[in-house]
This record gives C-alpha cells, structure tokens and sequence, in this order.
C-alpha cells in the first residue's frame, strides 16, 4: 500500500515562476514530514521539513505546507531557478514511533525552463 | 565532514553471486538506514541501526540479504545468491536518533546490476 503518494511524475515551470509540488499521505500516525531533492547519479539531499504541530515552515525561496486534516502537503520554490530542475521526493515519518524511518512518494520531477 | 560516503558507487554481478556493500555514515550521527530504489520509485526502507544494534527490518529484507554495523560506526549490506529482481539503487543515510533531528542524510548509492 502506497501511503505517501505524488500523484503528478512531472511538472515544468518557467524560470522566476513558482513551482508547486503535492504530496497526500494515507496514515495519521505520521507526525513528521520531509522534502528531498534528487539529481542524478547522487542520493537524496534534504531541503526542508516540517512537524505536524506546525503547518508551514519557510527556509528562502522553499516553503512546506502542511493540512493535516487533508492529509496533504505541498513544496512552494519562488522564484523558481533552472538549478531547481530535479526530482522531488515527499516523505513521511512517525517520530512517536521511535524508529524514524521515511516513507517515500515516487517522486515529481521538476523541470524548470530558462 | 565529508557526509555518508558508499562503495562501491556501481557493481555489476551475475546472478547466483554474492555482493557486499559498505556505507560510512557522518560521524556524529548514532543512526544508520538502508533503502533500496528502483526505476521510477521513491526510496523503499530495508533496515535501520541504533549504534551497533539493528532494530528494525522491512519484509522486502529477504533471508538472502543481512546488514552489520560492528562497531556502530560503517556498515555492510550483503546479498547472498543475487537476483535479477535484486537489480536497485542501494542507498544509506544516517540521522541523529529521531526526535532530536529527523533529517536523515543520504549517501550517493551503489547501484547494483544483476546480469
């Protein structure tokens, strides 16, 4: 069963415009929730996070949203950058569970143009 | 510190063979994870460590694979009898212990290929 799911595999934005990126989970455990971004031929690099007590935190240009009653979250990048261009992952952890391991989304990849 | 470092970054084997990786996490960090990606798909967790002690393991953990961190510092992932379906990319990350920071950070992977 998929419980971090990213229902779009690709999005393409112009460059200085905002990219916006979903990300909807099934389990209510999780309390902690992650995104990462992807290039190829490297592992994963974190870029933000945000708890559930919260829902957004910013870091720049990178803004995470949180409706936990939704059970949705999204990635706002503004202004979005070429560099932007990469795979994004959600994903989603239940710290009370102690063990934090992430669940993942498939991934959305990002295709900003110049 | 130089983050999570994995060798081999490629092996190529034929099925029937047994392969070994190693992953040396930050070295702060008491926390290791291994994760299996395939073509197309998010990072699926295999297995985790608290130091030298391995915690929890995913059902994808067949029989065929074991992880050791000896002395909680680097750890191996060995797949014993490979498959062609064992084909992945195979990432580590280590983390501080949750609920003092989440973020787990990931090393490049080794992507195995099994002809």
């Amino acid at each position: 069963d998929q419980q971090v799911k990213q229902n779009s595999p690709s999005l393409s934005v112009q460059e200085g415009r905002i990219s916006i990126l979903n990300c909807d989970y099934t389990n209510s455990m999780f309390d902690y929730f992650l995104w990462y971004k992807k290039y190829p031929a490297e592992g994963p690099t974190f870029l933000i996070s945000i708890s559930s007590i919260k829902d957004k935190n910013e870091d720049g240009r990178f803004t995470v949203f949180l409706n936990k009653s939704a059970k949705h979250l999204s990635l706002h990048i503004v202004p979005s950058q070429p560099g932007d261009s990469a795979v994004y992952f959600c994903a989603a952890s239940a710290l009370s569970g102690n063990t934090g391991k992430l669940i993942f989304g498939q991934g959305t990849t990002l295709q900003v143009k110049p | 510190d130089t983050g999570v470092s994995q060798n081999p970054r490629h092996k190529i084997t034929k099925r029937g063979q047994n392969v070994t990786f190693r992953c040396d996490p930050i070295s702060e960090h008491n926390r290791l994870y291994w994760y299996r990606q395939t073509l197309g798909q998010g990072p699926e967790f295999l297995t985790y460590f608290q130091n030298e002690a391995q915690l929890e393991k995913s059902r994808l953990l067949s029989d065929r694979f074991s992880a050791e961190r000896p002395k909680g510092s680097f750890s191996t992932l060995e797949i014993q009898r490979t498959e062609q379906g064992d084909s992945a990319m195979y990432l580590c990350a280590s983390s501080f212990a949750a609920g003092v920071l989440g973020e787990q950070y990931f090393g490049p992977g080794t992507r195995l290929t099994v002809t």
